[in-house]
């Protein structure tokens, strides 16, 4: 079983703040991270999927960076608007299964 | 719609009986995986086929859960003698590829409850 913590567990901001989520994993056994979104009624959806230690992906707004050598990665929204509204799961791939960190819910106020 | 779609959507069933829900991947994707969530926490890996290879099985999988992916296409996931705290949502997802490298598409899930 793999130990993964995101934080903060949740996080209410102000529509137009930037906001920035961690996700802490073992750096040992790493193959890949990916994050996703998980609006309410709806299915995750896949935002990135990074491999290598310095890697930086970008779609929009969102952004994310990830250090494989101290196991974390940090995912970035610049000037939240209300549809980023959401649960953020990252989820660390050791080669034969995914362990999905239980989320950070972000709450974006109009 | 090419998207993952499992079925039923909902399913309320007694103590001890047994449940079947059903996964529809994406057409061209040879990984699939079924994963349970319960309230406050993340998806939680149950198992993996590659084509219809069960590749990967969770360790903390109890014995009632099987899974099947006749000729690779759509899984079947059945739980027997149901318990109360297998009241969860499933989720099922296909990726393209042969490894964790791809994103995962997710079907909308199926909730159990277990009375």
């Amino acid at each position: 079983i793999l130990n993964v913590e995101q934080s903060p567990q949740s996080l209410h901001v102000q529509e137009g703040d930037s906001t920035n989520f961690t996700c802490s994993f073992p750096s040992s056994n790493f193959y890949a991270l990916h994050w996703y979104r998980w609006e309410t009624a709806k299915s995750p959806e896949a935002l990135f999927v990074m491999t290598l230690n310095g890697d930086e992906k970008k779609k929009g707004r969102i952004s994310a960076t990830l250090n494989t050598k101290e196991g974390y990665s940090y995912l970035y929204i610049k000037g939240s608007q209300p549809e980023d509204s959401a649960t953020y799961l990252c989820a660390p791939y050791t080669g034969n299964q995914f362990y999905f960190g239980t989320g950070t819910s972000l709450t974006v106020i109009p | 719609d090419t998207g993952v779609s499992q079925d039923p959507r909902h399913k309320i069933t007694k103590r001890g009986q047994n449940v079947t829900f059903r996964c529809d991947p994406i057409s061209e994707h040879n990984r699939l995986y079924w994963y349970r969530q319960t309230l406050g926490q993340g998806p939680e890996f149950l198992t993996y086929f590659q084509n219809e290879a069960q590749l990967e099985k969770s360790r903390l999988l109890s014995d009632r859960f099987s899974a099947e992916r006749p000729k690779g296409s759509f899984s079947t996931l059945e739980i027997q003698r149901t318990e109360q705290g297998d009241s969860a949502m499933y989720l099922c997802a296909s990726s393209l590829g042969l490894a964790g490298y791809y994103e995962q598409y997710f079907g909308p899930g199926t909730r159990l409850t277990v009375t």
